[in-house]
């Protein structure tokens, strides 16, 4: 049962424009949300997190929004840039104590120059 | 460089056969998670390792094993290899095993059953 997902396999946005991702979860429990992004023949390398005790963290070009009582989060960049063109996946981890990451399945943004 | 190793990068083996991932942690992280990537699949999470013990399994088949050694290092051990094993294989590491700290990647393994 994917407890992580995002729907939208792909995306692609124009450069300069804001590119938006999305990830819902459906476990109450995650607590701790983290955006990953990935090259090809590369592993996938950490880009911004939130704990949900926030509704917002932003760092740069990227900002995450928690949207809790929907079970959804969101990526915003902005503008966007044609090295931005990777897959995103959205993760989340609970209290539990093991601290395990639950990936969603991906989204392939494309920037177009 | 995220100071994640994994050995070998790729990997080329026989139905039937076994196999052992490497990973080497960061510097000074306890966690180890192993994960699986499916062509046009998400990441799915195999196991973790906290400090040598193992601390939750995900979706692991009987057929996979892992450990963590006293150094920290971790090995997945894949044997009676089928085709539908081939796939991308990716250990992380975190600092702790508690509340969200970011995992590190490393390059993964590209095994390939034939």
């Amino acid at each position: 049962d994917q407890q992580v997902k995002q729907n939208s396999p792909s995306l692609s946005v124009q450069e300069g424009r804001i590119s938006i991702l999305n990830c819902d979860y459906t476990n109450s429990m995650f607590d701790y949300f983290l955006w990953y992004k990935k090259y090809p023949a590369e592993g996938p390398t950490f880009l911004i997190s939130i704990s949900s005790i926030k509704d917002k963290n932003e760092d740069g070009r990227f900002t995450v929004f928690l949207n809790k009582s929907a079970k959804h989060l969101s990526l915003h960049i902005v503008p966007s840039q044609p090295g931005d063109s990777a897959v995103y996946f959205c993760a989340a981890s609970g209290k539990s104590g093991a601290n395990n990451l639950f990936f969603g399945t991906g989204t392939r943004l494309t920037v177009i120059p | 460089d995220s100071g994640v190793t994994q050995t070998p990068k790729h990997l080329i083996t026989a139905t039937g056969q076994r196999v052992t991932l490497r990973c080497s942690p960061r510097s000074g992280d306890l966690s180890v998670y192993w994960y699986q990537q499916s062509l046009d699949q998400g990441l799915q999470f195999l196991i973790h390792y906290y400090n040598g013990e193992e601390r939750a399994k995900g979706n692991i088949l009987e057929r996979f094993s892992a450990q963590q050694f006293p150094d920290l290092h971790s090995e997945l051990n894949l044997s009676s290899l089928e085709l539908g094993d081939s796939a991308l294989y990716f250990c992380a590491s975190s600092v702790g095993g508690g509340e969200g700290t970011e995992a590190f990647f490393g390059q993964g393994t590209r095994l390939t059953v034939v």
